[in-house]
């Protein structure tokens, strides 16, 4: 069946690049996203990426996706303390009868460091 | 513009007490969605809703019961709670048109005693 997998946690220094990594199974979806979920709150959409891209970029956020081993990035440059959060992997399946249904992973707690 | 409303935002139930909860969207979605959220353990779908009239299970569907009243409107219901579904509730809505993305609410943070 679908999976996403992601690491667990990330520590970085303020003003450090993060890296968020994301590995998935179905090689057939459409569409690859970046969820951004801060303490007490619901998940907000942070970025996405349509499958037939390599990479996208928006600001301070860079998400680079290679689709021969099924990875996705999410990099933030020059971190701050109002980025730590919880970020959700998601991919949407194109199986059967779920279009609209997302395959979250677990999250990758950020923590930033003064 | 509201977004996304869920309430309540917490609940503390008896074990065999019956509540709903409640979503509304005010951006015309069509699709409308259920999560759970237990640590360690991501998001879990519980039922979600592809168009007015029409609900379908997820991947943690036992235990839990939805209306979709109308397109504003996704409910779930927990008819006999039990300590196993302590968790917060998402509610979610997206179009499903172009890209799939999902907007969520603020989260119902239950817990049953």
């Amino acid at each position: 069946g679908e999976d996403v997998e992601q690491s667990l946690f990330l520590s970085v220094r303020e003003g450090d690049s993060s890296v968020i990594n994301c590995t998935y199974t179905d090689s057939s979806s459409t569409y690859l996203y970046w969820y951004k979920q801060e303490p007490g709150a619901g998940l907000q959409l942070l970025t996405y990426i349509f499958s037939n891209m390599d990479m996208k970029q928006d600001q301070r956020l860079t998400v680079l996706l290679n689709k021969k081993d099924k990875h996705l990035s999410l990099r933030i440059a020059d971190t701050q303390t109002g980025d730590s959060a919880i970020y959700f992997c998601a991919e949407s399946p194109s199986s059967g009868g779920s279009q609209g249904n997302l395959i979250f992973g677990k999250g990758t707690k950020l923590s930033v460091k003064p | 513009n509201a977004g996304v409303t869920q309430t309540p935002k917490f609940q503390v139930l008896k074990t065999g007490q019956s509540m709903t909860l409640q979503c509304a969207q005010d951006m015309n979605h069509n699709s409308m969605y259920w999560y759970r959220q237990d640590p360690g353990m991501g998001l879990r779908l519980i039922y979600y809703s592809a168009s007015e009239g029409t609900t379908d299970k997820g991947e943690v569907p036992n235990g839990y019961n939805v209306s979709r009243l109308n397109k504003r409107e996704f409910s779930l219901r927990l008819e006999s709670a039990a300590p196993s579904q302590t968790s917060v509730y998402f509610c979610a809505s997206s179009e499903v048109v172009v890209s799939y993305e999902q907007y969520f609410g603020p989260g119902t943070r239950l817990t049953v005693t």
